[in-house]
C-alpha cells in the first residue's frame, strides 16, 4: 500500500529563506507527483505536477524535483514570503488512478 | 475561486442527527470526489463518481451514503455519525474520469459532530 510521508510537519521561517520541503513515497510506480496549497477555509489548489518521465518542474518562485526511483520528492521555495505560510500538501498518482496524499507541512513565513 | 462551491461551509451536528453536505462544481466536469480530512492525517478518498455512476467506495461506514443526480451535484447525507467523523469534508472535480491528476477542489466542510 503506497504511503506519503512529509517532512517537516511543520516549519517557521523568516521573510525572505531559501526553504525546502520534502515528501516521500513508498512505491515507485508512480504517474506523476502533484503539488498542492492548502489556505485556511479554502480548498487544495495545483502548484506544480510533475510526470514520472521528468525530474523537475518550476514556476515562479517555486521548484518541485522528482527522484522516483529513490521515492524522493522536494519543494524548494525561494525567497519566500508572508503570502506563502499555508498548508503544501504532496500527492501521488498511482497506477489505477488515484491520488494519494500526505498529510502536509504547514509552513509559516514570518515577516 | 476555483469552480466548485460546497454548502454548508460549517455544519455542528448530534449523533442522532440526519444533514447532508452538497458540492457543486460549474466546469462542465464528469467526475466527482468526496475526500475527508482528519487532522494531521492525509486526505483519505472515499467517494468517486463518474458520469453519475458511483465507481469507488473506499471501505466507508453506511453511515456516509452519497448521492450524484446529476454531473454537476453531489451530495453526502449522514446519520448516526459519530464524533471520529469530525473533520473537513472535501469534495473535488475533474475533467473526466482519466485526469484524476486534474482535480479542482472545493473549500470543504468543517463538520463537528458532537
Amino acid at each position: 500500500k503506497q504511503e506519503v510521508t512529509q517532512i517537516p510537519a511543520a516549519l517557521s521561517v523568516p521573510e525572505g529563506e531559501n526553504l525546502v520541503l520534502n515528501c516521500s513515497f513508498t512505491d515507485s510506480a508512480i504517474y506523476n507527483l502533484q503539488w498542492f496549497r492548502q489556505d485556511p477555509g479554502k480548498g487544495l489548489t495545483s502548484l506544480l505536477l510533475i510526470q514520472s518521465s521528468q525530474r523537475e518542474q518550476t514556476s515562479g518562485r517555486l521548484n518541485a524535483s522528482l527522484d522516483k526511483s529513490s521515492g524522493r520528492s522536494t519543494l524548494y521555495i525561494a525567497a519566500s514570503q508572508p503570502g506563502d505560510s499555508a498548508t503544501y500538501l504532496c500527492a501521488v498518482e498511482e497506477y489505477g488512478n488515484k491520488l494519494v496524499f500526505g498529510a502536509g507541512t504547514i509552513l509559516r513565513v514570518k515577516s | 475561486e476555483t469552480g466548485v462551491t460546497q454548502t454548508p461551509r460549517h455544519l455542528v451536528m448530534g449523533m442522532t442527527n440526519k444533514k447532508s453536505l452538497k458540492c457543486e462544481q460549474h466546469l462542465g466536469h464528469n467526475a466527482m470526489y468526496w475526500y475527508k480530512q482528519s487532522a494531521k492525517k492525509p486526505l483519505e478518498l472515499m467517494f468517486v463518481y463518474n458520469f453519475k455512476e458511483q465507481t469507488e467506495n473506499n471501505s466507508v461506514p453506511s453511515r456516509f451514503s452519497p448521492e450524484c443526480p446529476n454531473s454537476s451535484h453531489l451530495f453526502l447525507h449522514l446519520h448516526t455519525l459519530q464524533p471520529e467523523d469530525s473533520a473537513l469534508y472535501l469534495c473535488a472535480s475533474s475533467p473526466s474520469p482519466d485526469t484524476y491528476y486534474e482535480q479542482y477542489f472545493g473549500p470543504g466542510t468543517r463538520l463537528t459532530v458532537t
